[in-house]
């Protein structure tokens, strides 16, 4: 049981390319979200999904897109990578919703856009 | 507006003294309130989660408590060990969303 996997762990992008953030659990968890966390900011909600198929923004979706066609799989999408996206992410699932769940978290993908 | 405040920002003891970091918050409606763990590198790892209704909660040396009148919490280590190192992270729920401090950076010492 892996929980929740995150690829890669780090990534170094020129401003303007894209990339995807690929995140896996193993759980079985219906909610899957995604996080970005800067230097001294708590993190915040980019997006979530509640199952295969069905997705919603966040508090700071500008920038990125998602896609959910499997329970296990949750990517992440920068289509035009911009200085304000170098950060680090986090993947993570919970069984049901997040607001009273306990949340797992992936070990993260730390992104430099230059 | 919803906010969850911890301090301090960074502590720095030695090997074998106790701790207790604070978190405020002013987060309406209250769901519940949670303590992550976060070592360097790594993503957060749930300490504990109490409710309205919990005052207290322990996992092994790590304690929670939860005022929910002056709306403030806290996290006490025992007896820190070096992989008490790391950043611990007060996260309020809403009902609805996940409100995450800034952490705590705790250093422990030999």
């Amino acid at each position: 049981n892996a929980g929740v996997t995150q690829t890669p762990k780090f990534r170094i992008l020129k401003i303007g390319q894209s990339m995807t953030l690929q995140c896996t659990q193993d759980m079985n968890h219906n909610y899957m979200y995604w996080y970005r966390q800067d230097p001294g900011m708590g993190l915040k909600l980019i997006y979530y999904s509640v199952g295969a198929g069905i997705t919603d923004k966040g508090e700071v979706p500008n920038g990125y897109n998602v896609s959910r066609s499997t329970t296990e799989d949750f990517p992440l999408r920068l289509e035009l990578a911009a200085p304000s996206q170098t950060s680090v992410y986090f993947c993570a699932s919970s069984s049901r919703d997040r607001a009273n769940n306990e949340q797992f978290f992936g070990p993260g993908t730390r992104l430099t856009v230059l | 507006k919803n906010q969850v405040e911890q301090s301090p920002q960074s502590l720095i003891i030695l090997e074998g003294k106790n701790c207790t970091l604070q978190c405020n918050y002013t987060v309406s409606p209250f769901s519940n309130l949670r303590w992550y763990k976060q070592d360097t590198g790594r993503g957060p790892v749930s300490l504990t989660i109490m409710t309205f209704s919990e005052n207290t909660k322990s996992n092994g040396r790590y304690t929670a408590t939860l005022d929910a009148d002056t709306k403030q919490s806290s996290l006490h280590i025992t007896a820190s060990q070096l992989s008490d190192s790391a950043s611990y992270i007060c996260v309020v729920s809403d009902t609805d969303k996940l409100i995450f401090g800034t952490g705590t950076r705790l250093q422990v010492f030999p």
